[in-house]
């Protein structure tokens, strides 16, 4: 299977900042990645797919980039509400889709 | 109003079985594949299951392979997954997820349901 690694596993950051986290996969998997966010208790959501796509209906703060086996997600302006774990997943292998481990932002 | 509503999880002993439905609502269930994803008590994601929009070809993560079973019933808009055998590590929160894709599977997932807690113990 193909291991996904997030850093850092948990930030702390502050609302305004831009937060940047990373994804990395252990073998090309082009584009086929995909950004999650969850918060406590409830389901994950779609952020973002194929590495750079915002899914319809999520703010424009958040983008995707990269390719192959590097990838990040950025927050361009923290708000309240982004404080959440989030996950990304490759779809590159199917079957065997993984899951990063997930990266905790906190309130600074 | 478009969701996915999980139903029929609960506490079993190790080696018991439990089916688990997902009623699907305000989008054309039959045009799309489905997954099962759960989430062990503090954990991250894990992949279980899907099935093809029509439920001719289904799909298993190697954890559950031989032990759950994932299905539909497209004329009652619902999902469903069996699953005996089982063990402690199987607990976990389980959600139903909507394929991105229409027909083609895209394997990610754009709509999710609340999920049902699923607990093996003894």
């Amino acid at each position: 299977d193909i291991q996904m690694t997030q850093s850092p596993s948990s930030l702390s950051a502050s609302v305004g900042d831009r937060v940047t986290i990373t994804c990395r996969a252990s073998q090309s998997i082009s584009s086929y990645l995909n950004w999650y966010q969850q918060k406590p208790g409830k389901a994950p959501k779609l952020l973002i797919y194929a590495a750079s796509s915002l899914q319809s209906g999520v703010p424009s703060r958040f983008s995707g980039s990269g390719s192959g086996t590097d990838f990040t997600l950025t927050i361009s302006s923290l708000q309240p509400e982004d404080f959440a774990t989030y996950y990304c997943q490759q779809s590159y292998s199917t079957p065997s889709i993984t899951f990063g481990q997930g990266t905790r932002l906190e309130i600074k | 109003q478009v969701q996915l509503v999980e139903s029929g999880g609960g506490v079993v002993q190790p080696g018991g079985s439990l089916r688990l439905s997902c009623a699907a609502s305000g989008f054309t269930f039959s045009s799309y594949g489905m997954h099962w994803v759960r989430q062990a008590p503090g954990k991250g994601l894990e992949w279980v299951a899907f099935i093809r929009y029509d439920g001719s070809n289904k799909y298993y993560a190697d954890s559950v392979k031989g032990r759950f079973t994932i299905s539909r019933d497209n004329s009652k808009n619902t999902l469903y997954l069996q699953m005996n055998s089982l063990r402690a590590e199987d607990t976990a929160v389980y959600y139903c997820a909507k394929d991105r894709g229409s027909f083609y599977a895209d394997w990610y997932f754009d709509l999710w349901g609340r999920g049902t807690l699923v607990t093996v113990s003894s």
